[in-house]
């Protein structure tokens, strides 16, 4: 059974930095592009971005270059998201999630989330 | 980037009722168009991609058409599991983008 396990989410001020893990089981990872998407309170569904199998690609919103690093550890089935700078707008459930087809989105399978609150 | 808009935002129907969303593109995005299904405090469920294609294990009454920067999907008989709401995402292009949402509720 394909299961992701997002962790590492809380409250941080604004300014300050969270990584976000996923654990991955029940498929081969490194076959697979992986996703970041987030969710503000009450909010639709916006894409954070991507890293392909084997880590050296990675796209992401404009928005978010630069202050998020996207990562990952293949020989622990595992994904990161390194948060920067962090901003109130950035308050959001931070789902991963596998992309079906790669670099396509199509998104099949989703962490239960994880919820990052930016706020002093 | 690409915009994706929705239409409507909400729509209210009963058990039974067929129910169409529509779906598009600020530009051309061939058929990397996926639709997805959330409810309240859930992660999203993909229900169909390639604009058509449904997911193993989503029900048949669940369809997508559509192709270039128009797309639809439709629940041909509402069934009381499916009050949700509804995003449209395009895979064309970085970054990818979803529509804001429609939602499904009962009448």
């Amino acid at each position: 059974e394909v299961q992701l396990v997002e962790s590492g989410g809380g409250l941080v001020q604004p300014g300050g930095s969270l990584r976000l893990s996923c654990a991955a089981s029940g498929f081969t990872f490194n076959s697979y592009w992986m996703s970041w998407v987030r969710q503000a309170p009450g909010k639709g569904l916006e894409w954070v971005g991507n890293i392909n199998q084997h880590g050296g690609g990675k796209y992401y919103v404009d928005s978010m270059k630069g202050r998020f690093t996207i990562s990952r550890d293949n020989a622990k089935n595992s994904l990161f998201l390194q948060m920067n700078s962090l901003r109130a707008e950035d308050t959001a459930v931070y789902y991963c999630a596998r992309e079906a087809t790669a670099a396509r989105g199509d998104f099949d399978y989703w962490g239960q989330g994880t919820l990052v609150t930016v706020s002093s | 980037d690409i915009q994706m808009t929705q239409s409507p935002s909400s729509v209210s129907s009963s058990v039974g009722d067929r129910v169409t969303i529509t779906c598009r593109a600020s530009q051309g995005i061939s058929s990397w168009l996926a639709w997805y299904q959330q409810k309240p405090g859930r992660a999203p469920k993909l229900l169909i991609y390639a604009a058509s294609s449904l997911r193993s294990g989503v029900p048949s009454r669940f369809s997508g058409s559509g192709s270039g920067t128009d797309f639809t999907l439709t629940i041909s008989s509402l069934q009381p599991e499916d009050f949700a709401t509804y995003y449209c995402q395009q895979g064309n292009s970085f970054p990818f983008t979803f529509g804001p949402g429609t939602k499904v509720d009962i009448k």
